[in-house]
């Protein structure tokens, strides 16, 4: 069953804590994105990676890391520099021809306590 | 880069009515045009694109309309029902610094009312 898989769907954080949102597909695609989700609020760019072994970053890429270290493997790292975390985070990949859809993971809901 | 704005932000209408959302993007170069709905908790899922060599594109009660001159297009339901309930998102693909990726609009909360 192909796919884009996100975990876990719910993640809680505490203060000062890194906390780790897994993404993997089968789907062989060289693109893979991290969107962020707010309430009433569009999905902003925060990573995005074209290829193995390079990565680039969105419009809010600050307090977030991420690595791309296998094609089916895109893991993002909320930081303790990220302020307000709390938000739906959203996974997506695609081919890199640049008129293809994008598919989406189900989603990671972070909140912090 | 570029820069997709959506309109409007909300949208309610009753059962059977039409909806309208218009979307405008800034890269005259901008090529690939989808739609993605989003349902409550779940994820987004492309519902229709067009590609910039066509103007109209239909599939059921759906279709979208560009006008490259102006550059915007919009999505179209027709005959409405509840279950069209959702959030949408309009797109428009970003090729700054040679990457590519998609740049979405902030969305438009449809709500079809029985």
């Amino acid at each position: 069953d192909g796919g884009i898989t996100q975990s876990p769907k719910y993640l809680f954080r505490k203060e000062g804590q890194n906390v780790t949102l897994s993404c993997e597909q089968n789907l062989n695609h060289d693109a893979m994105y991290w969107y962020r989700q707010d309430p009433g609020q569009g999905l902003r760019l925060i990573y995005y990676s074209q290829i193995v072994n390079d990565f680039q970053k969105g419009d809010i890429a600050e307090g977030y890391s991420v690595s791309r270290e296998k094609k089916e493997s895109f893991p993002l790292t909320v930081t303790s520099a990220q302020k307000n975390p709390t938000a739906f985070y959203l996974c997506a990949s695609s081919t890199r021809d640049r008129r293809t859809e994008a598919f989406f993971g189900q989603g990671t809901r972070l909140t912090v306590v | 880069g570029e820069n997709v704005e959506q309109h409007p932000s909300t949208l309610s209408v009753q059962e059977g009515d039409s909806a309208v959302i218009k979307c405008t993007y800034s890269d005259s170069a901008s090529n690939y045009f989808p739609w993605y709905k989003q349902e409550l908790g779940k994820r987004p899922q492309l519902i229709i694109d067009i590609r910039s060599n066509v103007g109209e594109k239909k599939d059921q009660r759906i279709a979208v309309t560009l006008n490259k001159t102006a550059k915007h297009f919009s999505l179209h339901i027709t005959e409405t029902q509840p279950e069209d309930s959702a959030v949408y998102f309009c797109a428009a693909p970003d090729h700054s610094g040679g990457y590519n990726k998609l740049i979405f609009g902030a969305g438009t909360r449809l709500a079809v009312h029985p």
